[in-house]
């Protein structure tokens, strides 16, 4: 039962294009999304967040886009770079369940290739 | 200086064997995760600990044993390792989480990569 999915296994952008990776989740008592980027043999890293309050939220080049009504989210990479290749994991928490709101649920990952 | 470490990095073991997978953070965090990224690279949340004290324990089975000496480590114990225990397993750290409030940010380890033949 996977709660967040990325339905795009893989990306392949050429470098200063966009990135757009997708997110989908199916439990409403999500209210906070984070980004993670991961590369090879190491543990991922935090990307970027955006609360259930929000839409949008920036930071450089990543911008997050929420719309809760479709429980779909979206990170974009602009421009891109050959260092954004990785693999990109969506996650998802219930800030509200106390203790259980440090429970991060985690899409399948999303691999990026920037091509130079 | 790395701030969330785990040893071994690698471990290659035989089934039915008992090992310990430890962890530790100098970031000064209240609570730690042990997570599971298995051969279809999902990452699961296995354990939670916050100030030594089990939170979240995720129908892990009972051979997996989490310890949390003080709050700068929290250790995993395997007992009677099967083939399907192979994966990478992922500790991470964060404040302490407050209802109603921003996740804290979760910082992993580099992985501890598990094989079990």
């Amino acid at each position: 039962d996977q709660q967040v999915k990325q339905n795009s296994p893989s990306l392949s952008v050429q470098e200063g294009r966009i990135s757009i990776l997708n997110c989908d989740y199916t439990n409403s008592m999500f209210d906070y999304f984070l980004w993670y980027k991961k590369y090879p043999a190491e543990g991922p890293t935090f990307l970027i967040s955006i609360s259930s309050i929000k839409d949008k939220n920036e930071d450089g080049r990543f911008t997050v886009f929420l719309n809760k009504s479709a429980k779909h989210l979206s990170l974009h990479i602009v421009p891109s770079q050959p260092g954004d290749s990785a693999v990109y994991f969506c996650a998802a928490s219930e800030s509200f369940s106390g203790a259980a709101g440090n429970k991060l649920t985690f899409g399948g990952g999303t691999r990026v290739l920037v091509k130079p | 200086d790395t701030a969330v470490s785990q040893t071994p990095k690698y471990l290659v073991t035989q089934m039915g064997n008992d090992k310990s997978i430890k962890c530790e953070q100098n970031l000064g965090h209240d609570t730690m995760y042990w997570y599971k990224q298995d051969s279809k690279k999902f990452l699961k949340i296995m354990f939670s600990y916050n100030n030594k004290e089990l939170i979240i324990n995720e129908t892990v089975p009972n051979r997996f044993s989490p310890k949390s000496p003080d709050k700068a480590h929290l250790n995993l114990h395997i007992n009677s390792l099967e083939l399907g225990d192979s994966a990478v397993y992922f500790c991470a750290s964060s404040q302490a989480q407050t209802p109603g409030h921003k996740q804290e940010t979760q910082y992993f380890g580099p992985g501890t990569r598990l094989l079990v033949l």
